[in-house]
């Protein structure tokens, strides 16, 4: 148990649906994460939020949207995807993205997302 | 981001002590050396990180080459719960924020 949870666990849609992908840290940390994990590459950074506000977008496609309304939750909504977008998407949090290298990001289980 | 190089695997025996290599030979003097493991069907954990100097903590040490060219990961006494994904990664704390860039890691297997 991290203190970042993530739901759903799976999920399996349809190129023309739309659903929302959830993150919670309970750790009181300021910064927040979105990673992908695709079979056989590396993790990749999607989104960065520092205080609520976005900090880094990864040139990820519109087709995946990041809300985070406070500190502790963070969103990413997804419409009309492909199957190449199916991975594993991974929440992090992290004290503050200020806090530089010492700074330890804390991951979630990871969303299991096929998308057919 | 300087570059890290690592071994895509290993094998230890359970109870050994084992050493994963991490090959960084452009690291500038801004650069932490963090390492993370991802067990299977995890997100990925911190595990240590370094500067100059070796570190130690519950889960493993960290030796780090007096030029800084390289480091070692050390688990003193691998359990099969030691069997993961390495990641060694490189920090720059020279930069507005240090971003966690992964590379494909060292898969260690760990024997009974």
């Amino acid at each position: 148990e991290t203190g970042v949870t993530q739901t759903p666990r799976h999920l399996v849609m349809g190129m023309t649906n739309k659903k929302s992908l959830k993150c919670e840290q309970h750790l009181g940390h300021n910064a927040m994460y979105w990673y992908k994990q695709s079979a056989k590459k590396p993790l990749e950074l999607m989104f960065v939020y520092n205080f609520k506000e976005q900090t880094e977008n990864n040139s990820v496609p519109s087709r995946f949207s990041p809300e985070c309304p406070n500190s502790s939750h963070l969103f990413l909504h997804l419409h009309t995807l492909q199957p190449e977008d199916s991975a594993l998407y991974l929440c992090a949090s992290s004290q503050d993205v200020s806090r530089l290298s010492t700074d330890t990001q804390y991951f979630g289980p990871g969303t299991r997302l096929t998308v057919l | 981001d300087a570059k890290t190089t690592q071994p895509n695997s290993m094998e230890s025996n359970e109870e050994e002590p084992v050493h994963l290599p991490c090959n960084h030979s452009t690291i500038s003097g801004t650069d932490y050396i963090h390492w993370y493991r991802q067990l299977p069907s995890q997100g990925p954990e911190y595990v240590i990180h370094g500067l100059t100097s070796n570190v130690n903590n519950r889960m493993a040490s960290l030796a780090i080459a007096e030029d800084r060219k390289s480091s070692t990961l050390i688990l003193h006494r691998a359990t099969l719960r030691d069997a993961a994904v390495y990641y060694c990664i490189l920090r720059d704390f020279g930069t507005s924020y240090g971003k966690l860039t992964f590379g494909q890691g060292t898969i260690l297997t760990v024997h009974p």
